[in-house]
């Protein structure tokens, strides 16, 4: 079956940095994508891991573990403007479709 | 211009009715996507194809119909709305070997 897991609410401060963590159980894997989503908007695309490691962009940087079923978001210099719904997506092995977790809405304090 | 287009934005309608969702897209790719969002949940896939003659069933397929009527259209059909469609839609976009590109979304509300 397919299973993707992430914490349902965080909270976090401007400046700081945050930590989103993602397992997920797929019947294939070929990716892992991490969307941004503001409330009643469409989803963004944020990173992209395949291989593990860490991959850095700006601000963000994402982690996988392919053997551990596990990845990361982690966000830096937090923003007001980063306070959205975090989504994990997997896409499978034959890179046909993508099975999304129930994101983790974001709130920064000031 | 977006990349990908939805129609209407915002729709109310009646349990019973018939209403349908479109969706455009101008980044010629052949893979195309119908999800649906209740609030506080991910994405859900309802339908997909991989090109103008490929439909494929999501994991929530009962009570949706679509049509793919060429590369860069395909519509989503509600043929006897129900309450429990009550949901935000979004029309995603693929080439297969990158991201989705998502549509801005539509709005659905059934009374």
């Amino acid at each position: 079956g397919q299973n993707i897991d992430q914490p349902t609410e965080m909270t976090a401060t401007e400046g700081a940095i945050v930590q989103i963590n993602c397992t997920y159980q797929t019947s294939g894997f070929n990716g892992l994508f991490w969307y941004q989503q503001h409330a009643g908007e469409a989803p963004t695309f944020l990173s992209y891991n395949v291989l593990d490691g860490l991959e850095e962009k700006g601000r963000f940087s994402s982690f996988l573990s392919r053997s551990k079923g596990y990845s990361y978001l982690l966000l830096k210099e937090l923003q007001m403007k980063d306070s959205a719904s975090y989504l994990c997506a997997v896409r499978d092995n034959y890179g046909q479709n993508f099975v999304f977790g129930p994101g983790t809405r974001l709130s920064v304090l000031p | 211009d977006a990349d990908v287009t939805q129609t209407p934005r915002n729709r109310i309608t009646k349990t019973g009715k018939r209403i349908m969702l479109e969706c455009s897209q101008t980044k010629g790719h052949d893979r195309m996507y119908w999800y649906r969002q209740d609030p506080g949940l991910g994405l859900q896939l309802i339908y997909y194809s991989f090109d103008v003659k490929d439909i494929n069933k999501g994991e929530i397929s009962d009570g949706y119909s679509v049509s793919r009527q060429a590369q860069a259209k395909f519509s989503l059909s509600l043929e006897s709305a129900i309450p429990n469609q009550t949901a935000l839609y979004f029309c995603a976009t693929s080439d297969g070997t990158e991201t989705q590109y998502f549509g801005p979304g539509t709005r659905l509300l059934v009374l």
